[in-house]
């Protein structure tokens, strides 16, 4: 069955320290992969999406990914993470509909 | 562009009752989703809808639940009756087409006590 993991269900940084939020998938063919974060009583908010093209996609709020097909990862990074980027992030693929992988909890303290 | 809208933001309510949850999707998109939110089991999509078509309802859990789309600007999830196991928080999201990002509702909490 198709589908993405996210092994960490929690990651704790310091501000100003690089963030990463990590997400392998097994997809057949070329998969359409995303990023979302939820916010805290909120729905999910797109972050960024890779389809084809270049590995490392840039999206909203500083976000970029970088699409590995030989590992088959997409990990979400983060050069400088802020207290505001604590959140709840989701991982996801594209088969006609959108499947989600557990949600990782990111924590960044002062 | 409001976004997508869901109403009620909050529903409390005992068990057997109906609840009807609501959804208006972002005009324009021709794809609605339904997902449930759990602590224990993540987000679950439980059914889909192109062009107002019920496409994949396989993630509906019961015939408790049922969904429908009666025109392109308003979907309803209704549990009939519903029970404690119901409670989580309930997300319409909608997208104008195939390969586009979802745009989320803020959900409606329902509590079944």
């Amino acid at each position: 069955a198709q589908s993405v993991a996210q092994p960490e269900d929690q990651v704790n940084v310091a501000e100003g320290n690089p963030l990463t939020v990590k997400c392998t998938y097994s997809v057949s063919g070329n998969p359409y992969l995303f990023w979302y974060v939820q916010y805290p009583n909120r729905g999910l908010q797109f972050l960024l999406k890779y389809i084809t093209g270049d590995n490392l996609v840039k999206g909203s709020y500083g976000f970029e990914a970088e699409f590995n097909k030989s590992q088959t990862s997409f990990h979400l990074k983060k050069p400088s993470a802020l207290v505001s980027d604590s959140a709840l992030y989701f991982c996801a693929f594209n088969d006609y509909k959108l499947s989600f992988g557990a949600g990782t909890t990111v924590t960044v303290r002062a | 562009d409001a976004g997508v809208i869901q109403s009620p933001r909050h529903e409390v309510t005992e068990m057997g009752q109906e609840v009807t949850l609501r959804c208006k999707p972002i005009s324009g998109h021709d794809y609605l989703f339904w997902y449930r939110q759990t602590m224990m089991r993540g987000l679950e999509l439980l059914i889909y809808f192109n062009n107002n078509v019920p496409i994949d309802d396989s993630g509906m859990p019961e015939d408790r639940f049922s969904a429908k789309m009666p025109n392109a600007s308003f979907s309803t999830l209704k549990i009939q009756p519903s029970e404690p196991r119901d409670s989580a928080v309930y997300f319409c999201a909608s997208r104008p087409g195939q390969d586009s990002p979802l745009h989320f509702g803020n959900g409606t909490r329902l509590t079944v006590t």
